[in-house]
């Protein structure tokens, strides 16, 4: 299986923070990965799709980026709407697999 | 527009099989462009993808859970469905279903149904 391994597990931040969450792969998945949001309660929704393609409808103050094994997801100007949990997740090949997560809270 | 809809029994006790149903409406199931997905999410936890059924009704399975899990389709009422075998309280989660085309991610979810395995 390849592995996904998010950083941080939980990062504070303030509105109009510039903040960025890293995704490290166990090996190559070249740009076959996506970034979802999640609320409490809600199901995830998704804000990057390979790797670094804007999910039509999403803020542009969200952007994607890297290829291989290392990947980032980056919101410029944190906005209220913003805290909530993030995931990373492949599909290069199976099982289709899930970062562990990374809470955004207030600072 | 496509939106899917869970159903399912709520409690389950362990040892029992939990049988999930995935109702599908703004796009046939029998679709050539689509992949029918199960992902689960513990209380409080990560996301874990279960597994699929293709439009031709193949399946791929998650290794972690494939010795109990079936994914089945009912074309005619454009469901897909999750049955699990053997729970224990570990399969207590949220499940959620969703559609995705090959090398893509998950755009469309559906609510998700909570299911505790509780004696």
């Amino acid at each position: 299986d390849i592995q996904l391994t998010q950083s941080p597990s939980t990062l504070s931040a303030s509105v109009g923070d510039r903040v960025t969450i890293t995704c490290r792969a166990s090996q190559s998945i070249s740009s076959w990965l996506a970034w979802y949001q999640q609320k409490p309660g809600k199901a995830p929704k998704v804000l990057i799709y390979k790797a670094s393609i804007l999910k039509s409808g999403v803020p542009s103050r969200f952007s994607g980026s890297g290829s291989g094994t290392d990947f980032a997801l980056t919101i410029n100007s944190l906005q209220p709407d913003d805290f909530a949990t993030y995931y990373c997740q492949h599909y290069k090949s199976f099982p289709w697999t899930f970062g562990q997560g990374t809470g955004v809270e207030v600072k | 527009q496509v939106h899917l809809q869970e159903s399912g029994p709520g409690p389950v006790k362990p040892s029992q099989t939990l049988s999930l149903t995935c109702t599908v409406s703004g796009v046939s199931l029998r679709s050539h462009d689509y992949y029918w997905s199960w992902i689960r999410q513990p209380p409080g936890e990560g996301l874990e993808w279960i597994g699929y059924i293709s439009y031709r009704g193949n399946t791929i399975y998650n290794p972690s859970l494939k010795s109990r899990v079936t994914i089945s389709a009912d074309l005619s009422r454009d469901q897909f469905s999750l049955t699990l075998t053997s729970v224990t309280a570990a399969d207590t989660a949220i499940y959620f279903c969703a559609p995705s085309r090959p090398y893509d991610a998950f755009h469309i979810w559906g609510q998700g149904t909570i299911v505790t395995v509780s004696s």
